[in-house]
């Protein structure tokens, strides 16, 4: 299994600022995935980045607005950019497991004011 | 879009059996079923994957029907911790490197 931790937990962040959000694995992983969930909401995929390549962005997520590095085979960092009201929400990392299953962070809780 | 069809909520007995349906009936031929839950603030926790058979682990069973048009998770005997969201994908390929595409679950409750 894998284990992941995200940075910050939570935050409250002010309209039109940019946060950044880390997600660090205890192992090397190929896939990295980021998602948003919105309150009361299910889980949408933002992108999944590669390491070595540029992230692959889901219709409607743009990378001026959620810009993401994936620097090493462990980390990954996702910026949430020039935020709005509307930006609120769980932000969520995975990395695909063992060949058959996916690990999940425990998310970060975003607030904007 | 999700390819899956889920109850919005469900509620069962503690230590009785929870059974959760799922319609796929789109499914391809190379497309496997897996079964998430998130409990309230955590991240999702895989369950449990099948292709065509019947499936068990230690947490779960899964029964796919034969046209694999739908399934069901089987919490043989649920407890109040059992109490989450329940996601039922399809998942292309047999990699957990295959993107996620959530819809929008069976929120399960477990009365005591």
């Amino acid at each position: 299994s894998a284990v992941i931790s995200q940075k910050p937990s939570r935050d409250i962040c002010q309209r039109g600022t940019s946060l950044t959000i880390q997600c660090q694995v205890d192992s090397q992983v190929t896939m990295m995935f980021w998602y948003r969930q919105q309150p009361g909401q299910s889980l949408t995929l933002i992108a999944t980045a590669n390491q070595g390549s540029e992230a692959t962005y889901e219709s409607g997520f743009v990378i001026d607005k959620f810009p993401i590095s994936r620097p090493n085979l462990t980390f990954s960092t996702l910026t949430v950019s020039n935020m709005s009201p509307e930006d609120s929400s769980i932000y969520l990392c995975s990395v695909d497991g063992t060949g058959f299953e996916q690990y999940f962070g425990p998310g970060t809780r975003l607030t904007v004011t | 879009d999700a390819k899956t069809t889920q109850p919005p909520s469900m509620d069962c007995a503690e230590g009785r059996a929870a059974n959760l349906p799922c319609n796929h009936s789109t499914i391809s031929g190379n497309e496997y079923v897996y079964w998430y839950r998130q409990i309230h603030s955590q991240g999702p926790q895989y369950i449990i994957h099948g292709l065509k058979n019947n499936e068990t682990n230690e947490m779960a069973s899964l029964i796919i029907t034969e046209d694999r048009k739908s399934s069901t998770l089987i919490l043989p005997h649920a407890t109040l911790r059992d109490t989450a969201v329940y996601y039922c994908i399809v998942v292309p390929g047999y990699s957990s490197a295959s993107k996620i595409i959530f819809g929008s679950g069976t929120r399960l409750s477990i009365r005591p």
